[in-house]
C-alpha cells in the first residue's frame, strides 16, 4: 500500500537553481496540498487542488507553481531557489467522501528535505 | 487571518502521568477538529478527530471541544516514553477542506 508517495528525499539546491518535488498518491484521492515546515513551526499551506485541472494558492504560495494534470499526480515546481526555501516539504491528499473512523483523514507523504545554499 | 494557537512546549510529563495539551482557534465558523502526532523526522498522523462539543475517547486518547470558549485539546492518559512527540492541533474552516495548523506542542515523557 504505496499511499502518498514523495521524491526526492533529499536534495541540496543552489541558489537560483530550480527543481521539481514529485507526489503522487494511488487512493484516488480528489484533494491534494502540499505544506512546508519550517523548524519548530507548523504546517504551512502552499498550493492545494480539489481536482485534476483544479489548482488554487494557499497562505504562502510566491516562488512555487504546482500542477495537477492527472488525480495521480500533484507536482510542486521552485524557480529561481532562495535560502529562504531551506524547509521540508510534504505532500498530502484526502478523499472526498472519507468512510475511515476518523473522517477527513488526511495522509500524509514521507517528506522532502530541501536545502538552499 | 484564521489562527489556531499553541503553546509550543516542550511541556515534560513522567511517565505515567497525564499529558494535557491545548489547542485555541479564531475562526468561530470552525467544524472539524484534528490532533496530529509527528515524530522527529516523520510526517504528521492524525490521531484523534472531533467534531461536537465534548469529550472523545479513543483507548489513552481523549479530545475535548469546545466551541464557546473556542478551545480544543488533547489529554493523553499513562503517558509512555514513546508518545514523546509534537502533538499538531489542526483546524477546518466551515465548509473547508482544508485545514489550518498550529505550530505543535512537543511532547516529553521521561522515565
Amino acid at each position: 500500500n504505496a499511499g502518498v508517495t514523495q521524491t526526492p528525499k533529499f536534495r541540496i539546491l543552489k541558489i537560483g537553481q530550480s527543481m521539481t518535488l514529485q507526489c503522487t498518491q494511488d487512493m484516488n484521492h480528489n484533494y491534494m496540498y502540499w505544506y512546508r515546515q519550517d523548524p519548530g513551526m507548523g504546517l504551512k499551506l502552499i498550493y492545494y487542488s480539489v481536482g485534476a485541472g483544479i489548482t488554487d494558492k494557499g497562505e504562502v504560495p510566491n516562488g512555487y507553481n504546482v500542477s495537477r494534470s492527472t488525480t495521480e499526480d500533484f507536482p510542486l515546481r521552485l524557480e529561481l531557489a532562495a535560502p529562504s526555501q531551506t524547509s521540508v516539504y510534504f505532500c498530502a491528499s484526502r478523499g472526498l467522501h472519507d468512510e475511515t473512523p476518523l473522517r477527513n483523514t488526511i495522509y500524509f507523504g514521507e517528506g522532502s528535505w530541501l536545502t538552499v545554499v | 487571518q484564521k489562527e489556531v494557537e499553541q503553546n509550543s512546549g516542550p511541556l515534560s510529563v513522567p511517565e505515567g502521568a497525564i499529558a494535557s495539551l491545548n489547542c485555541t482557534y479564531s475562526d468561530r465558523v470552525s467544524q472539524s477538529f484534528f490532533w496530529y502526532r509527528q515524530y522527529s523526522g516523520k510526517s504528521p498522523e492524525l490521531i484523534m478527530s472531533i467534531y461536537s462539543n465534548g469529550d472523545k475517547e479513543d483507548g489513552r486518547f481523549t479530545a475535548q471541544l469546545n466551541k464557546a470558549s473556542q478551545y480544543v485539546s488533547l489529554l493523553i492518559r499513562d503517558s509512555q516514553p514513546s508518545d514523546s512527540a509534537t502533538y499538531l492541533c489542526a483546524v477546518n474552516p466551515g465548509g473547508s477542506y482544508i485545514p489550518t495548523f498550529g505550530r505543535g506542542t512537543s511532547l516529553i515523557v521521561h522515565p
